[in-house]
């Protein structure tokens, strides 16, 4: 079956850094591959997503890149704000599971001032 | 102005009192999602709709049911809630079964059983 594994946190960083949280998947067949955010005391909401190999997904300064050989599909964001801190959840559709999502665990990312 | 809409935000129930859950959407979807999160794990699916076509997860205990009267409302019924029912519970919607098509959250529901 599908599954999704995400780095572990939380993670905790200094505004303006570099922020990379990982993710991997496995899955049959071609799946989409998303990015979720959820903010303090809201639901979840599409961050970026991409739809087959070597897409880029990009929103908000955060990007993504779908690496079918390598089965990832890292986040990234040049810079981070203190309003970037929330979770984040990694997630595919499609394959085995058609158009239900496979979350991975969520990363809690804290940034400070 | 928000597009899927969970009340009550906060529930709590006493184990084994049924308890219902409810889920409204202005979007005209035709896809309803239940999700159950429990702290710091991935949102687990329970169950879908897809217009009046009810899909259950396979693993989804027989405690959990829904009802979909409308394209706009579903509910989710907890028959007997066991202490391990509590939980984050989340509706989302979406227009189709395209694995592309993203999915619209509402805030979520916490479930606390005493």
């Amino acid at each position: 079956g599908n599954s999704v594994t995400q780095m572990e946190g939380p993670v905790t960083l200094s505004e303006e850094a570099f922020l990379t949280i990982n993710c991997t998947y496995t899955a049959t067949g071609y799946p989409s591959l998303f990015w979720y955010v959820q903010y303090p005391g809201e639901g979840l909401q599409l961050l970026l997503k991409a739809t087959k190999a070597d897409d880029k997904g990009s929103n908000k300064g955060f990007e993504a890149t779908y690496r079918k050989e390598t089965t990832s599909f890292h986040l990234e964001k040049g810079s981070v704000q203190v309003s970037d801190s929330a979770v984040y959840f990694c997630a595919l559709s499609g394959g085995t599971s058609g158009s239900r999502l496979t979350f991975g665990e969520g990363t809690q990312l804290t940034v400070n001032p | 102005d928000a597009m899927v809409i969970q009340n009550p935000r906060y529930q709590v129930t006493q184990f084994g009192k049924p308890v219902t859950l409810s889920c409204s959407q202005t979007l005209n979807h035709n896809v309803m999602y239940w999700y159950q999160q429990k702290s710091s794990q991935a949102p687990k699916l329970l169950f879908h709709y897809y217009d009046k076509d009810f899909n259950n997860e396979a693993d989804t205990p027989d405690n959990f049911q829904s009802r979909r009267p409308n394209t706009s409302f579903c509910f989710l019924d907890i028959r007997s809630p066991g202490l391990g029912d509590a939980a984050m519970y989340l509706c989302a919607t979406n227009q189709g079964l395209g694995a592309d098509e993203k999915l619209f959250f509402g805030s979520g529901t916490q479930l606390s059983v005493l």
